[in-house]
Parts: C-alpha cells; structure tokens; sequence
C-alpha cells in the first residue's frame, strides 16, 4: 500500500528565512503524481505545487519549490522569504498515474508557523 | 467563479439522526471525493466517484452512504451517526484522474452529541 510520511509535525520559521518541509513516500510505481496542499487556519485546501514523477526538473511556484528526489522517495518543499500569510497546516499527497482509484493519500501535516 | 459548495459548513446533531451534507461543484469535473480529516491522522477518503452512477470506496466507508445522480452533485449521507464520526468533512473534485489536483470545498464541520 502507498504511504506518505511527514516527519515533522510542526516547524516554525522566523518572516523573510527559508524553511523547508519534508515528505516522504512508498510506492512500487513509477509512474505518479506528488502534491502540497496548504491548509490556513479558515481551512481552506489550497494546492501550493504540483510534481509529476517522469519530470526531472523541480516544479516551482513563486516563493515554493520543491526537491524530488525520485530514487530517495523524497518531495520536500522549500518556502523562500516566509511570509505571515504562509503559516498553516501544510500536507504532503501522492496519487498513481493509472490508478482508477481516485484515491489521493495524504501525508499527516506539518503545522508551520511563521513568526514576526 | 469555479468552486465546489459544501453545505453546511457546521452541523450539530444527535447520534442517530439522519443527516446528509451537500456538495456540489461548476466544472463539470468527472472525479469528485469525500474525505474527513482528524488531527493527527491527515484526510483520509471515505467514498469516491469517477462519473455519474459511478462510486467506489475509498480507505474510511463504513457508516457513510454516496449517490451521484447527476455530474455536478455527490451528497454524503450519514444514516446513523455516532460521536466516532465527529470531524471536519471535505468535498473535492477533479477534471479527471487526480493528478490534475483536486479542488476541495470549504469543509462541513460536523459533531455527533
């Protein structure tokens, strides 16, 4: 079965740094897609970044980008110059390329903080 | 504007007391999906759908019914809550296969007394 782990259940980052939030996975495909949901305290699901396994390059949004590292299993995501509005629960997904499921598998959340 | 309605966004009920909780989306989007989310645990996907008349389960269904009559509706239906049930509930959809990323609702707030 697939899983997704966020190792760190909460972070918190000081305005204008960098901080990078971890995310691993487990599957036998190679074939399939990773996401970052963001989640603010109104709760929202917003979709921060969007990865597809079979690109090499690291998919980038603004201040977020990420680290895909394919053999590793690994999808951090970099948050440069951190602002206020960025602090929330921020979950890590996976879902399979031909999976007729529809089923995305979310990671458990790091709650960041931003401080001023 | 493109969005999917979640309704109500908070609901207290007793336990037993039929409720169901609408969602209903503008995009003409094939997928749609519920999930709950509770802390410590992430969302976790209790029913999905990839067309009209077409549902499946996802990792959560037990105590929880689906129907999707039309494209644009997929209502959950709770027969019988129980207090386990007490979560935050989101409705999402997608164009097709979600690796396109699904669109989620604003979340229904539910708690089962």
């Amino acid at each position: 079965a697939q899983t997704v782990t966020q190792s760190q259940p909460e972070m918190s980052v000081q305005e204008a740094e960098t901080v990078t939030l971890s995310c691993t996975y487990d599957t036998s495909e190679s074939n399939y897609y990773l996401f970052w949901y963001k989640q603010p305290p109104s709760r929202q699901m917003i979709l921060v970044i969007r990865q597809e396994a079979y690109k090499q390059q690291n998919a980038t949004e603004n201040r977020f980008s990420v680290n895909f590292q394919k053999a590793a299993k690994s999808f951090s995501l970099k948050i440069s110059d951190s602002q206020l509005g960025d602090t929330a629960m921020y979950f890590c997904a996976f879902t399979n390329y031909g999976g007729s499921q529809g089923n995305l598998i979310f990671g458990k959340g790091t709650k960041l903080s931003v401080k001023p | 504007e493109a969005q999917v309605t979640q309704n109500p966004r908070y609901l207290i009920t007793v336990t037993g007391k039929k409720l169901t909780v609408t969602c209903s989306q503008n995009m003409n989007h094939e997928y749609m999906s519920w999930y709950r989310q509770d802390p410590g645990l992430g969302l976790r996907q209790i029913y999905y759908s990839m067309n009209v008349e077409v549902t499946d389960k996802g990792d959560v269904p037990e105590g929880y019914k689906v129907s999707r009559k039309e494209k644009r509706n997929f209502p959950l239906i709770l027969e019988s809550p129980s207090p386990n049930q007490t979560s935050l509930y989101f409705c999402a959809s997608s164009p097709r296969r979600p690796g396109y990323g699904y669109t989620f609702g604003s979340g229904t707030r539910l708690t089962v007394v």
